[in-house]
């Protein structure tokens, strides 16, 4: 059964800890992204990586880190320097980055609330 | 990035046809235009694409005309289930970000 898992589904993190957010596809796809998501918004960018061991700082990557050492594999780390963390972070995957016909493949998202 | 506007929401009584328009006038030559639907508490999951005239699947139409300045994304027979936020993206070769803006929320009345 292929498709995008992320966990954990609810997360809860007291203020001025690290908290890490896991995201694994097995669709082989090359690109993964991570967004983060506001209520009644849209979403917006985080990080995103083209190919294993890159990745690019998206619109909103300040108190935001990634690692990309496996493809199947990009985990979030939010960390205590993200003012405004809590929200809802969706991680997505892709086969064409950059192309035109390109579709992404999201995850079910984890719901991060700070206390 | 290529910018779309489309309507906050609309509301539909179920079995109606429902078409949700948006607006994307600085398109470029190579851009696909792309529709989302997302339920509340989860991904966005992809409905249809274009390039022009019309698309159509087991889900949607799309409909573009020819100066593809706008598109149009007609959902037949809406039921309760289709309720969510359905959102239009321009895909720009050669971008690596897709702008999802507030899209459309759909309200199917009973």
């Amino acid at each position: 059964d292929g498709g995008i898992t992320q966990s954990p589904k609810y997360l809860f993190r007291k203020e001025g800890q690290n908290v890490t957010l896991s995201c694994e596809q097995n669709l082989n796809h090359d690109a993964m992204y991570w967004y983060r998501q506001d209520p009644g918004q849209g979403l917006r960018l985080i990080y995103y990586s083209q190919i294993v061991n890159d990745f690019q700082k998206g619109d909103i990557a300040e108190g935001y880190s990634v690692s990309r050492e496996k493809k199947e594999s990009f985990p979030l780390t939010v960390t205590s320097a993200q003012k405004n963390p809590t929200a809802f972070y969706l991680c997505a995957s892709s086969l064409f980055p950059g192309a035109g016909t390109d579709t992404q493949y999201f995850g079910p998202g984890t719901r991060l609330t700070v206390l | 990035l290529a910018k779309t506007t489309q309507p906050i929401s609309m509301d539909s009584y179920e079995g109606q046809e429902v078409n949700i328009t948006c607006s994307h006038n600085n398109i470029a030559t190579n851009d696909y235009i792309t529709w989302y639907q997302q339920f509340p508490s989860q991904g966005p999951r992809f409905i249809i694409q274009g390039y022009k005239t019309k698309v159509t699947n087991e889900v949607a139409s799309l409909f573009i005309p020819a100066d593809r300045k706008s598109s149009t994304l007609s959902l037949p027979r809406v039921s309760l289930s289709d309720t969510a936020v359905y959102y239009c993206l321009v895909v720009q070769t050669g971008a690596n970000n897709l702008f999802f803006g507030t899209g459309t929320r759909l309200t199917v009345i009973p």
